[in-house]
């Protein structure tokens, strides 16, 4: 159980489009999914928090205009990456969480290269 | 306040021997305490959990140990296996919030 899925596992974009990411939860419904950011050989920086049916909260210096989250669904979320630059290629990671519980269950990650 | 610090940043074990992360926070808030296990392009995978009202945790061949007073815990791992290198996460929670410590790169050679 407690299975999350990534699509695309990558992606390869052409610098001033927009790339959108989708994070799912197979087999549980998730009421927050969260959004990480992970560049090579570092730890997982959080970016957003969205509950499902309202708005996204944004880390401190997290661009939400450049990064636009919708959680529309309780077993979907997504990452809308904006007018994407080589800088924002980076490795994407959703997790969820069920209720108040603490665990969260995290996706395969989605590769981002922007050329 | 936030952070959580995280040591070695890597760690070289003989097969069949223990292998031992340590992790220490400051923010007492914090009520949660879960290690990752993550591959080379792949999402991390939870691998076991502590909440602070409990000084051990042994599940399998994973035991986190936890010292509220010191502030610190620590994931012992016996008989490493060479599955098993791959970077380890501790991390803290507290609220909606799950802060990361930097990772361990830990290889066990065979």
């Amino acid at each position: 159980g407690a299975v999350v899925s990534q699509h695309p596992s990558w992606v390869i974009c052409k610098s001033g489009t927009s790339v959108k990411i989708e994070c799912r939860s197979l087999d549980f419904q998730a009421t927050t999914m969260f959004w990480y950011r992970q560049f090579p050989k570092q730890s997982l920086m959080l970016m957003a928090t969205s509950n499902e049916g309202s708005k996204a909260t944004y880390e401190q210096g997290v661009e939400k205009d450049k990064f636009l989250i919708n959680h529309a669904s309780l077993t979907l979320s997504t990452l809308t990456v904006t007018s994407a630059h080589p800088e924002d290629s980076s490795f994407y990671i959703c997790s969820a969480r069920v209720g108040a519980r603490h665990e969260q269950y995290f996706g395969p990650g989605t590769r981002l290269t922007v050329t | 306040q936030q952070q959580v610090k995280q040591s070695p940043q890597s760690l070289i074990v003989q097969k069949g021997g223990i292998s031992i992360i340590n992790c220490a926070y400051e923010n007492t808030a914090f009520d949660y305490f879960p290690w990752y296990q993550q591959f080379p392009g792949k999402g991390p995978a939870l691998l076991i959990a502590i909440r602070p009202d409990v000084s051990e945790k042994k599940e399998g061949r994973f035991t986190i140990s936890f010292n509220k007073s010191a502030k610190q815990f620590s994931l012992h791992i016996m008989d490493s296996q060479p599955g098993d290198s791959a970077t380890y996460f501790c991390a803290a929670a507290y609220g909606n919030k799950l802060v990361f410590g930097a990772g361990t790169i830990l290889r066990v050679k065979s």
